[in-house]
């Protein structure tokens, strides 16, 4: 069956660290997979898009990998910051017409 | 440009009552989605549309019915009701789908309470 999940539900880290998210994929082949961030009462924004055969996109602070081999993207924010508390969502982005495959987020907690 | 917004914000339904959620976006963008996010079970397809006139069932489209009548439209009907329909319901839009990299542009939800 597909599935589409990222390492855990909850993150805290230090302010000043970096927070590493993780968003594993099981049978599917995506050409594209996206990040969003999403804060509490909103919907979510859209953060940085890699492409498969693109293995780092960086964004500022920023940094996405994907390893099409592993099945899997790494999320990078580096020097977090409590304003990077939020939930962060991975979302595959298959050829053709589907539609977006959301994961269920990790929700970062950054720590003064 | 407002992007994407929704009506209404909030929302208590008795069961069996019927309501429409609206989505409007103002980029003249042809794709549009309604997801409902629900804790633990992050967000979920209900219904999309590929552009005027078309829908297309999504992972949870029971209970729904969708219309795209005019392009900035995207309507959400639920006919009756139902506890199980207590969510918060989000709709987006993209300029276009699959192997195009366009982002999901998304409204700031709906909260529906069903008792």
């Amino acid at each position: 069956s597909q599935k589409i999940e990222q390492n855990s539900e909850a993150l805290n880290i230090q302010e000043g660290k970096t927070a590493t998210l993780t968003c594993n994929y099981t049978n599917y082949s995506p050409a594209y997979l996206q990040w969003y961030r999403q804060d509490p009462g909103r919907g979510p924004v859209f953060l940085l898009l890699i492409r498969e055969n693109e293995k780092e996109k960086r964004k500022e602070r920023l940094k996405v990998t994907f390893d099409t081999t592993l099945k899997q993207s790494l999320f990078h924010i580096t020097a977090s910051q409590p304003a990077d508390s939020a939930t962060y969502l991975c979302a595959l982005d298959e050829r053709g017409n589907t539609p977006l495959v959301f994961g269920k987020g990790t929700r970062l907690s950054v720590i003064a | 440009n407002a992007g994407v917004t929704q009506t209404p914000k909030f929302r208590v339904l008795k069961t069996g009552q019927s309501m429409t959620l609206l989505c409007a976006q103002d980029m003249n963008h042809e794709y549009m989605y309604w997801y409902r996010q629900d804790p633990g079970m992050g967000l979920r397809l209900i219904h999309y549309s590929v552009g005027e006139g078309t829908t297309a069932k999504g992972e949870v489209p029971d209970g729904y019915n969708v219309s795209r009548l005019k392009k900035q439209n995207f309507l959400l009907g639920l006919e009756s009701a139902a506890p199980s329909q207590t969510s918060v319901y989000f709709c987006a839009s993209r300029r276009t789908g699959g192997s195009y990299n366009s982002p999901l542009h998304f409204g700031n939800g709906t909260r529906l309470t069903v008792t």
